[in-house]
């Protein structure tokens, strides 16, 4: 069964360095999204993407963020100068293009700043 | 925001029984529910969805029912097995756009 994948499964950094978080969707998907979970809090949406760009982001998403698809498979997410509050799990999701509009998720990849 | 809420922060029923799990929304645009279940440290695992248009949608021992009189849906898990046992998020979208999640409700099923 088609699935998505995340890597690292865990990242640590130093405060104020840069860091991608890779995932490779399901392949027939279009949709793509970011989403994180600060540890005890609520899974909250970061970023869609779709037809290589952005369609949504919310206020989460500053600046500091930016994702891309740099091939036919890969989605990335780069966080360019991490902060402590930045450390969460962050899941990569992605559905097809035409409903039903269920969105599958990777595992994660859980970043700690320190 | 709490857009989408999941009052009861945990359940515990027996095996073979029935479980119920709640979930309210506010937002009238909501037109597409979801319902994932995760276990510490992995992604949430998609179970079962239903349409605005719908009020029940059923999957094997899984059952989702949507009230959108009173924006408030449930899923039902008959009978529950300890396998079951993990966090059910509930979630909804409009459009298909992005998920808005609760806060997740943790089940327990005892053996």
């Amino acid at each position: 069964e088609p699935e998505v994948t995340q890597t690292p499964s865990h990242q640590v950094t130093q405060m104020g360095q840069e860091v991608i978080l890779r995932c490779v969707p399901i392949s027939n998907h279009l949709y793509f999204y970011w989403y994180r979970q600060i540890l005890g809090q609520k899974v909250e949406f970061l970023v869609s993407f779709y037809n290589n760009e952005i369609s949504e982001k919310s206020e989460i998403f500053d600046d500091q963020f930016s994702v891309e698809r740099p091939d036919g498979s890969n989605f990335t997410l780069k966080i360019r100068s991490t902060k402590l509050e930045d450390s969460a799990m962050y899941f990569c999701a992605s559905r097809a293009r035409t409903g039903p509009y269920e969105q599958y998720f990777g595992p994660g990849t859980r970043l700690t700043v320190t | 925001d709490q857009q989408v809420k999941q009052n009861s922060p945990s359940l515990s029923v027996q095996e073979g029984r029935i479980s119920i799990l709640n979930c309210d929304y506010t937002n009238s645009m909501f037109d597409y529910f979801l319902w994932y279940k995760k276990y510490p440290a992995e992604g949430p695992t998609f179970l079962i969805s239903i349409s605005s248009i719908k009020d029940k949608n059923e999957d094997g021992r899984f059952t989702v029912f949507l009230n959108k009189s009173a924006k408030h849906l449930s899923l039902h898990i008959v009978p529950s097995q300890p396998g079951d046992s993990a966090v059910y998020f509930c979630a909804a979208s409009a459009r298909g756009n992005k998920l808005v999640f609760g806060a997740g409700t943790i089940l327990r099923v005892k053996s």
